[in-house]
């Protein structure tokens, strides 16, 4: 089975900061990778997903994460924050199992606070 | 709006009982899925329907159960024997049953058992 291991619980940053969200899974097959967000009192959202070719993918709100195979990692970046990236967000994996949506798994999530 | 609906919002219920969450969409999706998310844990997959009349149990089934009589309703029912229910249950639903598709998910509900 697979699992999803998110690096930070909680991350603290200003206006301006870069970030990096890292991710990383353990399955050895052909896996489809996502990040979701949840914003205060807003529905879980898609920012970027990964099914194949380039491995530096591009969301939405100028996200964009990298897979990089050697390493199980699917990390999370933006060059430069905003006070309205203020949310949770969820790292999740869902493998290449007989080829059906049996469902995603999903990280602990990391909750960033942007301070003004 | 094509969505997914999720009711009620929160819902209180006595130790004991079983209470039923509602789910429906109209996004005309073959797929549902229903997650439990508990502080500092993420999503966990409860059951997931990838056609009507057909459901699967996910990693924490044991205490619920589900039905999916019609393509839009996937309603889930936490029953007495669910021994820690308290916690926000999110509903989702993709396209179709490849592992290509995004989720779209609900709005959730907040159960609190008492």
């Amino acid at each position: 089975a697979q699992s999803v291991s998110q690096h930070n619980h909680h991350v603290i940053l200003s206006e301006a900061a870069s970030l990096e969200l890292g991710c990383n899974y353990s399955y050895g097959g052909t896996v489809n990778l996502f990040w979701y967000v949840q914003y205060p009192g807003q529905h879980l959202q898609l920012l970027l997903k990964y099914f194949s070719g380039d491995p530096l993918v591009k969301g939405i709100k100028g996200f964009e994460a990298e897979f990089i195979k050697s390493k199980f990692s699917f990390n999370l970046r933006k060059p430069s924050v905003q006070w309205s990236d203020t949310a949770e967000y969820f790292c999740a994996v869902n493998a290449h199992s007989g080829g059906g949506a049996d469902g995603l798994t999903f990280g602990k999530g990391t909750h960033l606070i942007i301070q003004p | 709006d094509g969505g997914i609906t999720q009711s009620p919002k929160y819902l209180f219920r006595k130790e004991g009982q079983n209470v039923t969450l509602s789910c429906e969409q109209n996004l005309n999706h073959d797929a549902m899925y229903w997650y439990r998310q508990d502080p500092g844990q993420g999503l966990r997959l409860i059951y997931y329907s990838q056609i009507v009349n057909d459901f699967q149990k996910g990693d924490i089934a044991e205490g619920y159960s589900v039905s999916r009589e019609k393509k839009e309703s996937f309603p889930l029912t936490v029953t007495s024997a669910q021994k820690n229910p308290t916690a926000f249950y999110l509903c989702a639903s993709s396209v179709d049953w490849s592992s290509y598709n995004e989720q779209f998910f609900g709005p959730g509900t907040r159960l609190t058992v008492l």
